[in-house]
């Protein structure tokens, strides 16, 4: 079955370190999404990609980059990771045009010391 | 104003009842989606609608694309059913998907 999947699932680092966090899709959607989720704010928008070589920024993208080298993984990389980066990281992909709607990824709880 | 309303925020009722989460949008869309998250868990996937009405077990979920409304309903709920409950919508200006900022249901025994 087609699914996909984050990793790692938690993760503790420290501030200045550069991380990244993974996200792997088979359902070879073109359309991937990286949300942050921290309470009171619910889930914003990172970054997010609409092919192979296409990246674009989110509403909350400072401090974060991605990069897409090919359909099924849209990576997520920390620079410097700072303490107001701790949160819990969802990916999330999609299709154009079709009905199967979106589908997430589990999340990966990051925290930043 | 944001794009996707939930309401109410929080909600707490006893075991048993008939419970009813809405969901107001503002923007066009190619699917509205009905997520579950338990405290510390992973987004769930519940239901996936562009049209109509859908049920699993207790669960149901409809919407109404004119009025651009949704409702999630939990019959005979149950306190395992305590979790945040969220609507997102896929925009189908750019497919991106908005989040609702989530109801946290409590089920008491």
């Amino acid at each position: 079955d087609a699914e996909i999947t984050q990793s790692p699932r938690h993760k503790i680092t420290e501030t200045g370190r550069q991380v990244t966090l993974a996200c792997h899709q088979t359902w070879n959607h073109n359309n991937m999404f990286w949300y942050r989720q921290d309470l009171g704010h619910g889930l914003r928008l990172i970054h997010y990609s609409y092919g192979v070589h296409d990246t674009n920024k989110g509403e909350v993208s400072d401090g974060y980059s991605v990069s897409r080298s090919n359909t099924e993984d849209l990576p997520l990389t920390l620079e410097s990771a700072a303490s107001s980066q701790t949160s819990v990281y969802f990916c999330a992909s999609s299709e154009w045009g079709t009905e199967q709607g979106a589908f997430f990824g589990q999340g990966t709880r990051l925290t930043v010391v | 104003k944001n794009e996707v309303e939930q309401s109410p925020q929080n909600l707490t009722a006893q075991e048993g009842e008939f419970i009813t989460i809405n969901c107001s949008y503002s923007v066009g869309i190619s699917a509205l989606h009905w997520l579950q998250q338990h405290p510390g868990g992973g987004i769930v996937s519940l239901f996936m609608l562009s049209s109509g009405k859908k049920k699993h077990g207790r669960l149901i979920a409809t919407i109404n694309i004119q009025e651009k409304h949704s409702s999630l309903h939990i019959t005979a709920s149950h306190p395992r059913d305590s979790a945040v409950y969220i609507c997102a919508v896929s925009a189908s200006r750019d497919d991106k998907i908005i989040f609702g900022k989530g109801t946290r249901l409590h089920i008491l025994p």
